[in-house]
Protein backbone atom coordinates (compact mmCIF):
# COMPACT_ATOMS: atom_id res chain seq x y z
CA UNK A 1 0.00 0.00 0.00
CA UNK A 2 1.13 3.59 -0.74
CA UNK A 3 1.67 5.61 2.24
CA UNK A 4 0.64 8.98 3.51
CA UNK A 5 1.56 11.41 1.17
CA UNK A 6 1.52 15.65 1.60
CA UNK A 7 1.88 18.11 -1.30
CA UNK A 8 3.00 20.35 -1.01
CA UNK A 9 6.65 19.70 0.29
CA UNK A 10 7.95 23.21 0.82
CA UNK A 11 6.44 26.43 0.67
CA UNK A 12 7.18 30.08 1.24
CA UNK A 13 4.17 32.83 2.12
CA UNK A 14 4.55 36.62 3.19
CA UNK A 15 2.31 37.72 6.39
CA UNK A 16 -1.10 38.08 5.75
CA UNK A 17 -1.63 35.58 2.96
CA UNK A 18 -3.57 32.40 3.07
CA UNK A 19 -1.97 28.66 2.36
CA UNK A 20 -3.86 25.32 1.65
CA UNK A 21 -2.22 21.90 2.46
CA UNK A 22 -3.16 18.65 0.89
CA UNK A 23 -2.87 15.28 2.61
CA UNK A 24 -3.60 11.86 1.09
CA UNK A 25 -3.76 8.96 3.75
CA UNK A 26 -3.65 5.28 3.04
CA UNK A 27 -6.05 3.37 0.87
CA UNK A 28 -8.82 2.69 3.42
CA UNK A 29 -7.99 5.19 6.03
CA UNK A 30 -11.23 7.26 6.63
CA UNK A 31 -9.35 9.25 9.44
CA UNK A 32 -6.86 12.33 8.63
CA UNK A 33 -5.29 14.18 11.79
CA UNK A 34 -3.41 17.52 11.47
CA UNK A 35 -0.67 18.63 13.86
CA UNK A 36 1.85 21.34 13.69
CA UNK A 37 5.54 20.72 14.69
CA UNK A 38 8.03 23.64 15.77
CA UNK A 39 10.88 22.81 17.42
CA UNK A 40 10.74 22.34 21.15
CA UNK A 41 6.85 23.00 21.27
CA UNK A 42 6.63 18.58 19.67
CA UNK A 43 3.54 17.67 17.84
CA UNK A 44 0.54 20.47 18.66
CA UNK A 45 -2.90 18.78 17.33
CA UNK A 46 -4.91 21.12 14.99
CA UNK A 47 -7.92 18.68 14.52
CA UNK A 48 -8.74 15.70 13.47
CA UNK A 49 -11.69 14.59 10.45
CA UNK A 50 -13.12 11.55 10.25
CA UNK A 51 -15.33 10.61 7.08
CA UNK A 52 -15.77 14.02 6.06
CA UNK A 53 -16.88 15.67 9.71
CA UNK A 54 -14.16 16.80 11.86
CA UNK A 55 -14.39 14.89 14.95
CA UNK A 56 -12.04 16.62 17.08
CA UNK A 57 -10.11 19.61 17.45
CA UNK A 58 -7.51 21.31 19.40
CA UNK A 59 -6.59 24.75 20.81
CA UNK A 60 -5.62 26.54 17.64
CA UNK A 61 -7.07 30.12 16.26
CA UNK A 62 -9.90 29.95 13.72
CA UNK A 63 -7.66 31.46 10.90
CA UNK A 64 -6.78 27.07 10.89
CA UNK A 65 -9.75 25.31 9.38
CA UNK A 66 -9.57 22.19 7.14
CA UNK A 67 -11.76 19.95 5.63
CA UNK A 68 -12.31 16.33 4.21
CA UNK A 69 -13.38 15.07 1.07
CA UNK A 70 -15.44 12.00 0.37
CA UNK A 71 -11.97 10.05 -0.79
CA UNK A 72 -10.87 10.88 2.39
CA UNK A 73 -8.47 13.40 1.11
CA UNK A 74 -8.00 16.06 3.64
CA UNK A 75 -7.34 19.86 3.38
CA UNK A 76 -5.96 22.27 5.36
CA UNK A 77 -6.29 25.77 5.42
CA UNK A 78 -4.12 29.26 7.22
CA UNK A 79 -5.82 32.06 6.46
CA UNK A 80 -3.89 35.31 7.47
CA UNK A 81 -1.04 34.31 7.85
CA UNK A 82 1.61 34.99 10.95
CA UNK A 83 5.46 34.87 10.90
CA UNK A 84 4.59 32.06 13.91
CA UNK A 85 2.79 30.17 11.72
CA UNK A 86 6.18 29.10 10.28
CA UNK A 87 6.20 25.42 10.74
CA UNK A 88 6.69 21.87 9.58
CA UNK A 89 2.67 20.49 9.30
CA UNK A 90 2.57 16.85 9.49
CA UNK A 91 -0.84 14.60 8.85
CA UNK A 92 -1.51 11.28 10.21
CA UNK A 93 -4.38 8.63 8.63
CA UNK A 94 -5.31 6.09 10.35
CA UNK A 95 -8.70 3.66 10.24
CA UNK A 96 -10.49 5.92 12.56
CA UNK A 97 -11.47 2.85 15.07
CA UNK A 98 -10.29 3.71 18.36
CA UNK A 99 -6.88 2.59 19.41
CA UNK A 100 -5.52 2.27 15.93
CA UNK A 101 -2.20 3.49 15.06
CA UNK A 102 -1.16 6.87 13.12
CA UNK A 103 0.92 6.72 9.88
CA UNK A 104 2.74 10.17 9.24
CA UNK A 105 3.08 11.92 5.96
CA UNK A 106 6.25 13.52 5.20
CA UNK A 107 4.84 16.81 5.81
CA UNK A 108 5.24 20.35 4.57
CA UNK A 109 7.56 22.95 5.70
CA UNK A 110 5.67 26.35 5.76
CA UNK A 111 8.00 29.71 5.92
CA UNK A 112 5.95 33.07 6.34
CA UNK A 113 8.33 35.79 5.57
CA UNK B 1 -8.47 17.49 26.95
CA UNK B 2 -5.58 15.33 27.22
CA UNK B 3 -2.38 16.41 28.02
CA UNK B 4 0.75 14.97 27.63
CA UNK B 5 3.85 15.39 29.85
CA UNK B 6 6.91 13.65 28.56
CA UNK B 7 10.48 13.95 30.19
CA UNK B 8 13.45 14.22 30.16
CA UNK B 9 13.78 16.67 27.01
CA UNK B 10 17.25 15.33 26.00
CA UNK B 11 19.15 12.17 27.33
CA UNK B 12 22.52 11.39 26.79
CA UNK B 13 23.95 8.05 26.93
CA UNK B 14 26.96 5.69 25.84
CA UNK B 15 26.51 2.90 23.50
CA UNK B 16 25.79 -0.11 25.14
CA UNK B 17 23.58 1.57 28.05
CA UNK B 18 19.97 1.48 28.75
CA UNK B 19 17.73 4.66 28.42
CA UNK B 20 14.55 5.51 29.67
CA UNK B 21 11.89 8.18 28.58
CA UNK B 22 8.90 8.70 31.02
CA UNK B 23 5.50 10.24 30.13
CA UNK B 24 2.02 11.31 32.02
CA UNK B 25 -1.04 11.91 30.46
CA UNK B 26 -4.18 13.64 32.20
CA UNK B 27 -7.52 12.13 30.58
CA UNK B 28 -8.30 9.01 32.26
CA UNK B 29 -10.61 7.90 29.25
CA UNK B 30 -7.29 7.90 27.05
CA UNK B 31 -6.57 3.84 26.09
CA UNK B 32 -4.09 3.62 23.66
CA UNK B 33 -0.20 4.84 23.85
CA UNK B 34 2.11 4.99 20.91
CA UNK B 35 5.42 5.97 20.71
CA UNK B 36 7.11 7.42 18.01
CA UNK B 37 10.57 7.67 16.62
CA UNK B 38 11.67 10.66 14.14
CA UNK B 39 15.13 11.10 12.69
CA UNK B 40 16.17 14.61 11.78
CA UNK B 41 14.21 15.41 8.63
CA UNK B 42 11.84 12.24 8.17
CA UNK B 43 8.42 11.99 9.54
CA UNK B 44 7.37 10.20 13.01
CA UNK B 45 7.37 6.45 12.68
CA UNK B 46 5.79 4.24 15.24
CA UNK B 47 8.19 1.68 17.13
CA UNK B 48 5.93 0.49 19.64
CA UNK B 49 2.41 0.95 21.30
CA UNK B 50 0.73 -0.12 24.08
CA UNK B 51 -3.18 -0.19 25.02
CA UNK B 52 -4.93 -0.04 28.37
CA UNK B 53 -5.81 -3.55 28.50
CA UNK B 54 -1.49 -4.63 29.17
CA UNK B 55 0.68 -3.23 31.41
CA UNK B 56 3.72 -4.18 29.61
CA UNK B 57 5.04 -4.89 26.24
CA UNK B 58 8.11 -6.09 24.72
CA UNK B 59 9.85 -6.04 21.50
CA UNK B 60 13.64 -6.98 21.02
CA UNK B 61 15.57 -3.91 22.80
CA UNK B 62 12.23 -2.23 23.26
CA UNK B 63 9.68 -2.23 25.74
CA UNK B 64 6.62 -0.07 27.33
CA UNK B 65 5.35 -0.33 30.53
CA UNK B 66 1.93 1.56 31.75
CA UNK B 67 0.51 2.11 34.84
CA UNK B 68 -3.18 3.69 34.53
CA UNK B 69 -3.90 4.12 37.97
CA UNK B 70 -0.87 6.07 37.95
CA UNK B 71 -1.70 7.35 34.44
CA UNK B 72 2.08 7.31 33.46
CA UNK B 73 3.69 4.94 30.81
CA UNK B 74 7.11 4.76 30.07
CA UNK B 75 9.51 3.61 27.12
CA UNK B 76 12.68 1.23 27.65
CA UNK B 77 15.62 1.01 25.49
CA UNK B 78 18.12 -1.26 26.49
CA UNK B 79 21.55 -1.98 24.57
CA UNK B 80 21.44 1.21 22.43
CA UNK B 81 23.03 1.49 19.51
CA UNK B 82 24.22 5.18 17.74
CA UNK B 83 21.42 4.41 15.33
CA UNK B 84 18.73 4.87 18.26
CA UNK B 85 20.09 8.41 18.43
CA UNK B 86 16.56 10.27 17.32
CA UNK B 87 14.13 12.27 19.24
CA UNK B 88 11.01 10.10 20.46
CA UNK B 89 7.54 11.10 21.81
CA UNK B 90 5.08 9.66 23.76
CA UNK B 91 1.41 10.03 22.75
CA UNK B 92 -1.84 9.54 24.63
CA UNK B 93 -5.30 9.00 23.66
CA UNK B 94 -8.21 7.33 21.76
CA UNK B 95 -8.65 8.25 18.08
CA UNK B 96 -7.54 12.13 18.57
CA UNK B 97 -3.74 11.36 19.89
CA UNK B 98 -1.76 14.40 21.90
CA UNK B 99 1.41 14.29 21.92
CA UNK B 100 4.44 14.76 24.37
CA UNK B 101 7.59 17.65 24.03
CA UNK B 102 9.66 15.26 22.61
CA UNK B 103 13.09 13.64 24.23
CA UNK B 104 15.99 14.04 22.11
CA UNK B 105 18.12 10.74 22.56
CA UNK B 106 22.22 10.84 21.72
CA UNK B 107 23.95 7.69 22.02
CA UNK B 108 27.57 8.12 22.19
CA UNK B 109 29.60 5.48 20.27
Amino acid sequence: KAGVTQTPRYLIKTRGQQVTLSCSPISGHRSVSWYQQTPGQGLQFLFEYFSETQRNKGNFPGRFSGRQFSNSRSEMNVSTLELGDSALYLCASSTGRNQETQYFGPGTRLLVL
Amino acid sequence: GENVEQHPSTLSVQEGDSAVIKCTYSDSASNYFPWYKQELGKRPQLIIDIRSNVGEKKDQRIAVTLNKTAKHFSLHITETQPEDSAVYFCAAGNNDMRFGAGTRLTVKP
